[in-house]
């Protein structure tokens, strides 16, 4: 089967760090992506990570390791405006093509 | 910007009635995909479509079927509405070979009575 597991519920203050975690078992592995969803909202695309590493844009930063299944989303100087669900999703083959699978999704409470 | 409008925010139907849930994106992208949005479940694929006339299933494809006459314009049909259709569905298209990148429309909540 293809499953990705990440946390369902994340808290934290503002100004704080927080790392959602995403762990997936696949059959076919291109990338792993992540999205954020606010209350209402559409999903919005964060990042991609195709290769094993750190990907770093603003505040927000991505991590892969191919070889460990596994990927982070580490967000910095967090603000309350990042409460929201943040779904990490893997580009898998699929009959040729490839698709998006995507996991249950954290909820992030950001504090003041 | 890349924007993928949704026919309808909310719709209210009945069990039996034959629905049609309308996308479009102006950015001229190939892929085209439909998704469900339930609690604790995520996002699942129930139909993707790489170009015209063209669509493969994905995930959760029963009770359901699409159509993709022009490029831009990517259905959504339930030919039977059930309540356990019940749900969110998201549209999404990307451009090129990709899957990667999908820009999302705002969503249709649905509700069968």
């Amino acid at each position: 089967g293809q499953s990705l597991e990440q946390p369902s519920e994340v808290t934290a203050v503002e100004g704080a760090i927080v790392q959602i975690n995403c762990t997936y078992q696949t059959s076919g592995f291109y990338g792993l992506s992540w999205y954020q969803q606010h209350d209402g909202g559409a999903p919005t695309f964060l990042s991609y990570n195709g290769l094993d590493g750190l990907e770093e844009t603003g505040r927000f930063s991505s991590f892969l390791s191919r070889s460990d299944s596994y990927g982070y989303l580490l967000l910095q100087e967090l603000q309350m405006k990042d409460s929201a669900s943040y779904f990490c999703a893997v580009r898998a083959p699929s009959g040729g093509y490839n698709k998006l699978i995507f996991g249950a999704g954290t909820r992030l409470a950001v504090h003041p | 910007d890349v924007k993928v409008t949704q026919s309808s925010r909310y719709l209210v139907k009945r069990t039996g009635e034959k629905v049609f849930l309308e996308c479009v994106q102006d950015m001229d992208h190939e892929n085209m995909f439909w998704y469900r949005q339930d609690p604790g479940l995520g996002l699942r694929l129930i139909y993707f479509s790489y170009d015209v006339k063209m669509k493969e299933k994905g995930d959760i494809p029963e009770g359901y079927s699409v159509s993709r006459e022009k490029k831009e314009r990517f259905s959504l049909i339930l030919e039977s509405a059930s309540t356990n259709q019940t749900s969110m569905y998201l549209c999404a298209s990307s451009g090129g070979t990709s899957a990667d990148t999908q820009y999302f429309g705002p969503g249709t909540r649905l509700t069968v009575l």
